[in-house]
């Protein structure tokens, strides 16, 4: 079975851009959850997404935003680009409904964002 | 409210010897706990997890974790360190919808 993927793999843009990162689960994962990982603060969560719902939202600002598709692919978007979104963007899936505990969240490669 | 705490950001062992991580968790309810792995450049990858059916956890390349509910731990151990073994490990619990994840330790195997 193939593992999630992500794309592009890199990416550079300058500030005041917008991007949209894409990420393919893994076939039957219906929950999808996106990181920002950088140097000083570690992996972030940004949201999680099930259903085509976004089930949970982490501290981050509007700028952020995402969406799940029917398929469960899902995107995530970062509108007015700032240097300080320079990072590794993480999309990880899992089976089911997380809510019981059980539940293993496998990650893509990521997305190297860097902005200018 | 679930967190783990990671201690230790950087962690130097010589090949061959024991490797020792550390994680500490808080968590209201049994909590389902995990060791993930990232190598450089790359996602991160699912060394083992616990899930209430076994205290001590065996993952792949040999690692192996024990819950200890009286110490609130479930510390990452290998009996015997590889240099390929050199990445940044994670340590995570799952909190309902969410994990909540460890700042990283850093693993540096040295010939």
């Amino acid at each position: 079975k193939a593992g999630v993927t992500q794309t592009p793999r890199y990416l550079i843009k300058t500030r005041g851009q917008q991007v949209t990162l894409s990420c393919s689960p893994i076939s039957g994962h219906r929950s999808v959850s996106w990181y920002q990982q950088t140097p000083g603060q570690g992996l972030q969560f940004l949201f999680e997404y099930f259903s085509e719902t976004q089930r949970n939202k982490g501290n981050f600002p509007g700028r952020f935003s995402g969406r799940q598709f029917s398929n469960s692919r899902s995107e995530m978007n970062v509108s007015t680009l700032e240097l300080g979104d320079s990072a590794l963007y993480l999309c990880a899936s899992s089976l089911a409904d997380t809510s019981g505990g059980t539940d293993t969240q496998y990650f893509g490669p990521g997305t190297r964002l860097t902005v200018l | 409210a679930q967190s783990v705490t990671q201690l230790g950001s950087h962690v130097s062992v010589s090949e061959g010897a024991l490797v020792l991580l550390r994680c500490n968790y808080s968590s209201s309810v049994p909590p389902y706990l995990f060791w993930y792995v990232q190598y450089p450049n790359q996602g991160l990858q699912l060394l083992l997890k616990y899930t209430s059916a076994a205290t001590l956890v065996k993952g792949i390349n040999g690692f192996e974790a024990e819950f200890k509910k009286s110490e609130t731990s479930f510390h990452l151990t290998k009996p015997s360190a590889h240099m390929s073994d050199a990445a940044e490990y994670f340590c995570a619990v799952n909190g309902g919808n969410q994990f909540y994840f460890g700042t990283g330790t850093s693993l540096t195997v040295i010939p």
